[in-house]
């Protein structure tokens, strides 16, 4: 299968600092990429689905001046959560999108575990 | 829009035994019903899917029907080892707002006893 990373894999921050999450496609190019978010014991909830080279568009109730998502290139998304405060620790995860509808794969990073403190 | 529901919420089994969960969807246009199993802190990784031309897929102790009349999808385990323990969820497409995307279950807590 397709692989995808993300970077960091944990990170602590200072609550009204901003934080930035890498995801990279590794081996294929994703023309589409998903950021999710997930707390303890719960499933994933998708926040925003962001297209190379386009905006991103984000869920209902999803802060999207708070979200930053930048999809500068077929390989790269990124996600900056600006002014963090303690409620924002998540795990976050992002996918990426493998082939064109309908026959298409989604794949994803191993997350990235956010503390703000 | 599409709702995906998902049981059992946990599930028990001895080691050899199968394990089947069960996912129902709403949205009569899904058309892709992927699986996953995602391990503690780490990311969900994709087991097996089936599309709504198929109506059976499997691969090796992993299997995964689909019923598009009643809507409703299963993931089987046969032969269930310890490392399968694992959260498992089941997710189905869906088409919003000019996009398509997945939505996925609440997920099972499979745990597979020595």
């Amino acid at each position: 299968g397709a692989v995808v990373s993300q970077h960091p894999s944990r990170v602590i921050c200072k609550s009204g600092t901003s934080v930035k999450i890498e995801c990279r496609s590794l081996d294929f190019q994703a023309t589409t990429m998903f950021w999710y978010r997930q707390f303890p014991k719960q499933s994933l909830m998708l926040m925003a689905t962001s297209n190379e080279g386009s905006k991103a568009t984000y869920e209902q109730g999803v802060e999207k001046d708070k979200f930053l998502i930048n999809h500068a290139s077929l390989t790269l998304s990124t996600l900056t959560v600006t002014s963090a405060h303690p409620e924002d620790s998540s795990f976050y995860i992002c996918s990426a999108r493998v082939g064109g509808f309908p026959y298409y794969e989604q794949y994803f990073g191993p997350g990235t575990r956010l503390t703000v403190t | 829009g599409e709702n995906v529901e998902q049981h059992p919420s946990t599930l028990s089994v001895q080691e050899g035994d199968s394990a089947v969960i069960k996912c129902t969807y709403s949205d009569s246009a899904s058309n892709y019903f992927p699986w996953y199993k995602q391990e503690l802190g780490k990311g969900p990784q994709l087991i097996i899917d089936i599309r709504s031309n198929v109506g059976e897929k499997k691969d090796q102790r992993i299997a995964v029907t689909l019923n598009k009349t009643a809507k409703h999808f299963s993931l089987h385990i046969t032969e269930t080892q310890p490392e399968d323990s694992a959260v498992y969820f089941c997710a189905a497409s869906a088409l919003s707002g000019g996009y398509n995307k997945l939505i996925f279950g609440a997920g099972t807590r499979l745990a597979v006893h020595p």
